[in-house]
């Protein structure tokens, strides 16, 4: 069975470095997602690409968070400088189209910022 | 963001007892609402997908409703086992197709 594949699973990082979050969604979904779900709160959209575009960014802290999904596959989500707000665990998703009932989730990154 | 709220936000059930929780969301520009269970360390995986007031779907032991009108959905657990501990997240689906997670309500199923 397909899944939605990420990496790494666990990161442990000091606040003000750099970090970096991988996702590979199951072949042939356009639609991508990030989420994050802080300890206590549900998961929560942070981008949305539609192959290699981005279709929502708006709860996206642009400041210091990056996505690129450059060839409309795998996609990299940045963080630079983490904060120790930034601790929280990282979703992502795919689905077929946008209007899909169903998205596919992976098993996430958790993330502690020290 | 959408007021999506879950409640108990965890529960203790003694293995072969039922049990049910909440999941309340708003009753306007409704698409769909999703159940997803979330064992630990693994992805969370979908129960669920309601889409028309009234609906009931079952999958084993696990069923839940949908109230569109007054904006909440039950999920029912029949015979608690120990595989039924996870956590289990609602997600409000406007028409727009955006998600609205709720915080989760974490069940253990003790033996």
């Amino acid at each position: 069975e397909a899944e939605v594949a990420q990496s790494p699973r666990y990161k442990i990082t000091e606040k003000s470095q750099a970090v970096a979050f991988w996702c590979d969604p199951i072949s042939g979904h356009a639609t991508l997602y990030w989420y994050r779900q802080i300890l206590g709160q549900g998961p929560e959209l942070l981008v949305q690409f539609q192959d290699e575009s981005v279709v929502d960014d708006s709860q996206l802290p642009k400041d210091r968070f990056s996505a690129e999904r450059l060839k409309g596959v795998d996609s990299t989500l940045k963080i630079q400088p983490a904060e120790l707000g930034d601790s929280a665990m990282y979703l992502c998703a795919s689905s077929t189209l946008v209007e899909a009932y169903e998205q596919y989730f992976g098993p996430g990154t958790r993330l502690t910022v020290t | 963001i959408l007021n999506v709220e879950q409640s108990p936000q965890s529960l203790h059930v003694q293995e072969g007892d039922s049990t049910n929780f909440t999941c309340s969301f708003p009753s306007s520009n409704f698409y769909a609402l999703h159940w997803y269970r979330w064992e630990t360390a693994k992805s969370p995986e979908a129960l669920f997908v309601m889409t028309l007031n009234g609906d009931e779907k079952k999958k084993g032991r696990i069923s839940a409703t949908l109230n569109t009108k007054e904006g909440y959905s039950y999920l029912y657990i029949k015979g608690s086992q120990p595989e039924d501990s996870a956590t289990y997240l609602c997600a409000f689906r406007r028409d727009d197709y955006k998600l609205s997670f709720g915080a989760g309500t974490t069940v253990t199923v003790r033996a």
